[in-house]
């Protein structure tokens, strides 16, 4: 079946740091690729997204490209803030009548100063 | 501006009791969620409505019922609670089911602990 599969945390950085969060899918056909972001005590929030293959998602810093070849869509910044501590989760999702958000474990990163 | 509006926040149940949580969106998406997030296991979707007068079940239904009540609003209801429902529930919509690329919005979360 469809899955997404993450690195385990936490994952512990230094401020300046450069962070990859890795995230691959098991899946049949061409889903859309989500990162999305949980603060502390809020709900989730999107981050950023890729709808095809090749594609490159990109938002405060972050960046993740949609490689098909190897069913991946690593999360990476060049230079971690503390403020970027929190989970960090992986989806994908399909069109059509499978249209459910499949998430990954979430990755806890812990930023320090 | 307030998205997806879920209460309560905290609530803590007996072995047995019943409760129903509410979700209310304000952005008119067709689609509503319920999802359980417990450590380790990531989200896990409960049930979905992909419009309004329509509910399907997900991963994990069971000891669940939910209410589509309007096109706003979406119940989940947990009719005699146990411990294995202690977990933390949130609350998702997003406009358009059958659109891979649509972004699903969430609310702050219900944080249930049955004894």
């Amino acid at each position: 079946g469809n899955s997404v599969t993450q690195m385990e945390g936490p994952v512990t950085l230094s401020e300046e740091a450069f962070l990859t969060i890795n995230c691959t899918y098991t899946a049949t056909g061409y889903p859309s690729l989500f990162w999305y972001v949980q603060y502390p005590g809020e709900g989730l929030q999107l981050l950023l997204k890729a709808t095809k293959a090749d594609d490159k998602g990109s938002n405060k810093g972050f960046e993740a490209t949609y490689r098909k070849e190897t069913t991946s869509f690593h999360l990476e910044k060049g230079s971690v803030q503390v403020s970027d501590s929190a989970v960090y989760f992986c989806a994908l999702r399909y069109g059509g009548a499978t249209n459910k958000l499949i998430f990954g474990t979430g990755t806890l990163l812990a930023v320090q100063p | 501006n307030a998205g997806v509006t879920q209460t309560p926040k905290f609530q803590v149940l007996k072995t047995g009791q019943s409760m129903t949580l509410q979700c209310a969106q304000d952005m008119n998406h067709n689609s509503m969620y319920w999802y359980r997030q417990d450590p380790g296991m990531g989200l896990r979707l409960i049930y979905y409505s992909a419009s309004e007068g329509t509910t399907d079940k997900g991963e994990v239904p069971n000891g669940y019922n939910v209410s589509r009540l309007n096109k706003r609003e979406f119940s989940l209801r947990l009719e005699s609670a146990a411990p294995s429902q202690t977990s933390v529930y949130f609350c998702a919509s997003s406009e358009a089911q059958g659109q891979a690329n649509t972004e699903a919005f969430f609310g702050q979360g219900t944080r249930l602990t049955v004894v």
